[in-house]
């Protein structure tokens, strides 16, 4: 099952476009990368996720590298309500995911 | 929107006892999962479900079983609880695996601390 390596910790701008890497050197074709979210003491969200294309919806941007070994979540506008923990999944076999220890994004007013 | 249910915010429970987290979903989901979250380790996978009476074993089954009579339920068990299963531990349901790219819905979480 692919792995992912991600940045321990970053900070934004409160208002600035907050960029979070990941790092998946050994996904194969047919894995979709995920991004999810965790507010202290609350379940993980999910954000969104993709294959091959970049993808954006109401939260956020996936950009994906074409050999597909990175990613970027983009999250356009940051806001203090999105200081939280990003996870970077790509889904293992059969539906599995695998969390590592996440990106803590802290946005600051 | 789909909902995970977990029983108990916070429980709290003494080195030996056998110990019940529940787990409900209301969308059909087959896809169950117990995860435990610990400070500095992330999330990780204790035992999953694909259906009814099935399960396999994550990343750290040991000191764990589980329970699946029923679709929307998912049991985790501590047949004796250790101090070191002091921890959270979050219940995740997913549709069942078509070409790829489901969601994984969470619950709240329940904070266990075994004294």
């Amino acid at each position: 099952d692919a792995k992912t390596t991600q940045p321990t910790s970053m900070d934004c701008a409160e208002g600035r476009a907050a960029n979070l890497p990941c790092n998946h050197s050994t996904i194969s074709g047919n894995e979709y990368v995920y991004w999810y979210r965790q507010i202290h003491s609350q379940g993980p969200q999910y954000i969104i996720h993709g294959l091959k294309n970049n993808e954006t919806n109401e939260m956020a941007s996936l950009i994906i590298t074409e050999d597909r070994k990175s990613s970027t979540l983009i999250l356009p506008h940051a806001t203090l309500r999105d200081t939280a923990v990003y996870y970077c999944i790509v889904e293992g076999r059969r539906n599995q995911f695998y969390f590592g220890t996440g990106t803590s994004l802290t946005v600051i007013p | 929107d789909v909902k995970v249910t977990q029983s108990s915010r916070y429980l709290v429970k003494r080195t030996g006892e056998k110990v019940f987290l529940e787990c409900v979903q209301d969308m059909d989901h087959e896809n169950m999962f117990w995860y435990r979250q610990d400070p500095g380790l992330g999330l990780r996978l204790i035992y999953f479900s694909y259906d009814v009476k099935m399960k396999e074993k994550g990343d750290i089954p040991e000191g764990y079983s589980v329970s699946r009579e029923k679709k929307e339920r998912f049991s985790l068990i501590l047949e004796s609880a250790s101090t070191n299963q002091t921890s959270m531990y979050l219940c995740a349901s997913s549709p069942s695996p078509g070409q790829g790219g489901e969601k994984l819905f969470f619950g709240s979480g329940t904070q266990l601390s075994v004294l």
